[in-house]
């Protein structure tokens, strides 16, 4: 295992839904992160938390929001989301900010599909 | 633009043979080229990183290379193994804020 868990690993929700991922940590890092993968697609990044501030946020719809109550755990609130938001979402986390060589370490995913 | 092309988009083969993934990339500036195996239901694990004036670097039967000259990489596999049937995915840091750029990955099965 590579000490970043994700819970629930898989969740259907409707679009009038609300739900949240949650992602913890267990390895002493400052960053974590917020990953879309789609069939097909390179990985997206969605979200970035260094020492629980928000970094980056890279053009995401505001029906995910993000939250980083301290640097173990990250969240991910999902509301009245589309279909096309069906996807793999990754969380990890590095050290520092993944500059130079802080290696990125991923959890296993939350397979969300929205009907 | 800054890019990471990866091929083949999937790759069949059968236990026991070799097999070379190619990462073709436009990043500039380039700082570090990583590969890392996603097996199934599971996160993306590293398995090499490689910088500018590396050539070549072992992980038991992976053996990356890098040509930072013609912007290409190469993960060989030696020797297949069934628990090597994953998704390969080259990344790339670099250009001008020092951004990891995925490539979309290339799907191995090894077949007994």
């Amino acid at each position: 295992e590579t000490g970043v868990t994700q819970t629930p690993r898989h969740l259907v929700m409707g679009m009038t839904n609300k739900k949240s991922l949650k992602c913890e940590q267990h390895l002493g890092h400052n960053a974590m992160y917020w990953y879309k993968q789609s069939a097909k697609k390179p990985l997206e990044l969605m979200f970035v938390y260094s020492l629980e501030e928000r970094v980056e946020n890279n053009s995401v719809p505001s029906r995910f929001s993000p939250e980083c109550p301290n640097s173990s755990h990250l969240f991910l609130h999902l509301h009245t989301l589309q279909p096309e938001d069906s996807a793999l979402y990754l969380c990890a986390s590095s050290r520092g900010l993944a500059g130079s060589y802080n290696e990125q370490f991923f959890g296993p995913g939350t397979r969300l599909t929205v009907l | 633009k800054n890019q990471v092309e990866q091929s083949p988009q999937s790759l069949i083969i059968l236990e026991g043979k070799n097999c070379t993934l190619q990462c073709n990339y436009t990043v500039s500036p380039f700082s570090n080229l990583r590969w890392y195996k996603q097996d199934t239901g599971r996160g993306p694990v590293s398995l090499t990183i490689m910088t500018f004036s590396e050539n070549t670097k072992s992980n038991g039967r992976y053996t990356a290379t890098l040509d930072a000259d013609t912007k290409q990489s190469s993960l060989h596999i030696t020797a297949s193994q069934l628990s090597d049937s994953a998704s390969y995915i080259c990344v790339v840091r670099g250009g001008s804020q020092g951004n990891l750029i995925f490539g979309k990955g290339t799907k191995l099965s090894v077949k007994p």
